[in-house]
């Protein structure tokens, strides 16, 4: 079993600021690591897959990096539709297994 | 414009059966894999399962194995969840997903990238 970490739980920043969640893996998932965003009420979207690849229609103030089990995702100036949940996912074991970390909360400061 | 459209908000007592769907549009059904997603009330996302539309392939989560039933019918593009015996527990939001893109017998090691809007599903006495 992969385990998915996030941190922090909750992160507080001032619009225009910088955001940086991070995501763990137990084990390598190599690059296969995906990032979602989700506002109150409304379902999920996917931000940002293969750890560094934007998903379609997605700004560019948004970036991923990292590989094997160290991940991050970094919001460079935030906007107030930023202000969201963001979860990071797992599927290495693509159609097996498909592992969310338990999120992190980006608000306002 | 790929589009999933989930059936409607359920309430249910414990013990009843329920069947919610997903319809796809606007691609070929038989080239994404359909998987679910649940979040309970204020919780995280949790994987389900997932369905191949054109060979009926299923593989389920361990967490929910023999829990639930995943099954498409390719003719009319819809993937169904469902319970033969509802518990309290099951009250949550369902979402249906896409993955796994699939072309000349080969698909694509990807991310969930379609959603649909989510069915909430209520077990209440």
């Amino acid at each position: 079993e992969i385990v998915m970490t996030q941190s922090p739980a909750t992160l507080s920043v001032s619009p225009g600021e910088r955001a940086t969640l991070s995501c763990r893996a137990s084990q390598s998932v190599s690059s296969n690591l995906a990032w979602y965003q989700q506002k109150p009420g409304q379902a999920p979207r996917l931000l940002i897959y293969g750890a560094s690849t934007r998903a379609t229609g997605i700004p560019a103030r948004f970036s991923g990096s990292g590989s094997g089990t160290e991940f991050t995702l970094t919001i460079s100036s935030l906007q107030s539709e930023d202000f969201a949940v963001y979860y990071c996912q797992q599927y290495n074991n693509w159609p097996l297994l498909f592992t969310f970390g338990p999120g992190t909360k980006v608000d306002i400061k | 414009e790929v589009q999933l459209v989930q059936s409607g908000a359920e309430v249910k007592k414990p013990g009843e059966s329920l069947k919610i769907s997903c319809k796809g549009s606007g691609y070929s059904f038989t080239s994404y894999w359909i998987g679910w997603v649940r979040q309970m009330p204020g919780k995280g996302l949790e994987w389900m399962g997932i369905i191949y539309p054109g060979d009926s392939d299923t593989r389920y989560s361990p967490s929910f194995q023999g829990q639930v039933t995943i099954s498409a019918d390719k003719s009319i593009s819809t993937a169904y969840l469902q319970w033969s015996s509802l518990k309290a527990s099951d009250t949550a939001m369902y979402y249906c997903v896409t993955t796994g893109y699939c072309s000349g017998g080969s698909c694509n090691h990807s991310p969930f990238d379609y959603w649909g809007q989510g069915t909430l599903v209520t077990v209440s006495s």
